[in-house]
């Protein structure tokens, strides 16, 4: 069966500060990946999906970027961390383009 | 371009009632229709899915129907529990959102004991 998994789970960074969150898939090939943001008491944002290694499409601009170095693997990262960039991050995988997006359990970040 | 309503934002019943919670999408072209469940600090939990060719999608006592036509899917939940208090989104892949969910902003579901 297919996991996902994401760490660290929660993370409190001071501003400026660089940032590191990781995705991983287990059970599955070549999988949509999917990074979405949930600020406090409001919907999801897509900031990054991924049909593919090395294939990164940004949603929103911002100061954050995504990468992709391995099939299963997904990165998100920030050179310089913003109050703004507080919220809860969580990855999706889905197996095709139409088919189901599940979810990880999500790291929630607080930047003071 | 698609959006999805949730109504109502937030609702409260008393435990063992069935309920129904609604979702509408402004454009009928969709792939399919997904609900998921959030509770309070936790990732999203994937419910039922419905392809544009369902009426509708049955999991224990959750039962969502969809009628695309009129842009409308509604999640029945039978003889609710304590249990079931979270959260719940749904969310459309629209034919013209390059496979991308377009969300609902949600319905808080508080079953009370």
């Amino acid at each position: 069966s297919q996991t996902i998994h994401q760490w660290p789970a929660t993370l409190v960074q001071p501003v400026g500060s660089p940032l590191s969150l990781e995705c991983t898939v287990e059970g599955t090939s070549n999988p949509n990946l999917y990074w979405y943001r949930q600020a406090a008491g409001r919907g999801l944002q897509l900031l990054f999906y991924s049909v593919g290694i090395g294939q990164i499409s940004s949603e929103v601009p911002q100061n954050l970027s995504a990468s992709r170095p391995q099939d299963r693997q997904f990165i998100l990262s920030s050179k310089k961390l913003l109050l703004s960039d507080s919220g809860f991050y969580l990855c999706a995988w889905q197996s095709s383009g139409a088919s189901e997006q599940y979810f990880g359990p999500g790291t929630r970040l607080t930047v003071t | 371009k698609q959006e999805v309503t949730q109504i109502p934002a937030a609702l409260s019943v008393p435990e063992g009632e069935n309920l129904v919670l609604n979702c509408s999408f402004t454009d009928s072209a969709i792939y399919n229709l997904q609900w998921f469940r959030q509770d309070p600090g936790k990732g999203l939990t994937s419910l039922l899915l419905i392809q544009s060719s369902q009426r509708e999608q049955t999991s224990g006592r959750l039962n969502a129907s969809l009628d695309k036509s009129s842009g409308r899917s509604t999640l029945y939940i039978a003889a609710s529990q304590p249990g079931d208090s979270a959260t719940y989104l749904c969310a459309v892949i629209g034919v013209d959102s390059n496979y991308q969910l377009i969300w609902g902003a949600g319905t808080k579901l508080i079953i009370k004991p």
